[in-house]
């Protein structure tokens, strides 16, 4: 059984629609990460959360602990907001990185 | 903003020679990682690397693979023997005290 999973793997959305993206694992966590890959590859850190909300620009990431779940929502989506979105978690604080399958997010003008 | 980088970018290699992948770290990062993605699955872990060794390793991270930071820098990736199902992206990622794990660009591997 995969640690991490995703929901949905695919979704398609119009330019300005409120997104979201769910994530839920099995295991115990110090940290759970919210990273995008864009077509070319990269991997960015968009967030690393162990408890509450965090919020940068349109992005907003939460996360319940006790229900080993966490969302990533994204305000007034954009194109350019068009990547694969992977949710991971680390064990420990310095523990490798499980990732989930992600998130191929397709935004249309 | 501080990165890591890794060169080459990409490597297209022949089946059965050695590849070496670079990695910089951030500077005063000690807690050092490997990744690698075949196209189309998730990121699986490969090794980690702390203290001038090997703190956890994957099944896939056999005999052919090492990892070492030859000048207290830069952190390799060696593929003695590389084989078809090596072609993969690699990242390399490095942690500081109290921080998030950073991700390379990765390297793009294709072997023939």
């Amino acid at each position: 059984k995969n640690e991490v999973e995703q929901s949905p793997q695919n979704l398609t959305a119009q330019e300005g629609e409120f997104i979201t993206i769910n994530c839920s694992y099995s295991v115990g966590i110090s940290a759970l990460h919210w990273l995008q890959q864009h077509p070319g590859g990269g991997i960015v850190s968009l967030f690393m959360l162990s408890s509450g909300k965090k919020k940068h620009g349109r992005l907003i990431a939460t996360i319940n602990i006790q229900e080993k779940h966490s969302s990533l929502h994204i305000t007034a989506s954009h194109p350019r907001d068009s990547a694969v979105y992977i949710c991971a978690v680390q064990k420990t604080s310095y523990d490798k990185v499980i990732f989930g399958p992600g998130t191929s997010l397709s935004v249309i003008p | 903003e501080p990165e890591v980088t890794q060169t080459p970018s990409h490597q297209v290699t022949q089946m059965g020679q050695e590849v070496i992948l670079r990695c910089v770290p951030i500077s005063n990062h000690l807690y050092f990682y490997w990744y690698r993605q075949i196209l189309g699955q998730k990121v699986e872990f490969l090794v980690s690397f702390y203290n001038n060794e090997i703190s956890e390793k994957s099944e896939i991270f056999d005999d052919q693979f090492s990892v070492e930071r030859p000048d207290g820098s830069n952190f390799t990736l060696k593929i003695r023997s590389t084989k078809l199902e090596d072609s993969a992206m690699y990242f390399c990622a490095t942690q500081g005290a109290g921080e998030t794990q950073y991700f390379g660009p990765g390297t793009r591997l294709l072997v023939l």
